[in-house]
């Protein structure tokens, strides 16, 4: 069936580094964009970063530009988020997605916890 | 950044109809159309409908979606106990060149 798992999530101390993974299966990984969407605690969706199928473009929600980066290995049907000089409001789950091809979000994994504190 | 209006709770009987609404401008809602997902706490988000009145496979019926001018709407016939969750619309926004959300709205079932 088609799936997503995230992995890599954990606490880190501000101004660190943390790299996420979102695993895919029961599709072709290569046919679709992907999207990372952020939840903080008790809050709502905070749409994150979105690569192309083919990796040719990349954009990135507001507060992220320039700290996360999003990217794929098709090989291994993985998406990853690199994220860099981390805040205390980047605490949030965060939630591999696949874009449908209509600007919405149609598979959701399970998400992983990403906590910033000191 | 700019997101989508929605109002933060609404609540109807069960079997009654409930309309969820999504409010947003020209550079999304109005061009770009809508997105609806269900989320119940504790779960990840679902999606029930996207270019604004498109239902993925097994969505039932009783959820659709529609839009007019700057404004989306979600709704839910024959309400059921398992309808209580929080809804959220997204879009693609062009002139932020990002997908924006709405901040959510809890559906309550009397």
């Amino acid at each position: 069936q088609v799936q997503l798992v995230e992995s890599g999530g954990g606490v880190v101390q501000p101004g660190r580094s943390l790299r996420l993974s979102c695993a895919a299966s029961g599709f072709t990984f290569t046919r679709y964009a992907m999207h990372w969407v952020r939840q903080a605690p008790g809050k709502g969706l905070d749409w994150v970063a979105i690569i192309w199928h083919d990796g040719s473009q990349k954009l990135y929600g507001g507060s992220m530009k320039g700290r996360f980066t999003i990217s794929r290995d098709d090989s291994a049907n993985m998406l990853y988020l690199q994220m860099n000089s981390l805040r205390v409001e980047d605490t949030a789950v965060y939630y591999c997605s696949r874009e449908t091809g209509g600007n919405a979000f149609d598979v959701w994994g399970q998400g992983t916890v990403v906590t910033v504190a000191s | 950044q700019a997101g989508l209006t929605q109002p933060p709770s609404v609540s109807k009987g069960l079997n009654q109809t409930a309309t969820l609404t999504c409010t947003g401008n020209s550079n999304n809602v109005a061009n770009e159309g809508a997105s609806w997902l269900q989320q119940h706490q504790g779960h990840p988000p679902k999606l029930l409908s996207y270019r604004t009145n498109d239902r993925p496979s097994g969505i039932s019926e009783r959820f659709s979606a529609s839009r007019s001018g700057n404004t989306a709407s979600l709704t839910i016939t024959g309400l059921q106990a398992e309808d209580e969750a929080d809804y959220y619309c997204s879009a693609w926004d062009s002139s932020l060149n990002s997908w924006v959300f709405g901040g959510g709205s809890k559906l309550t079932v009397l």
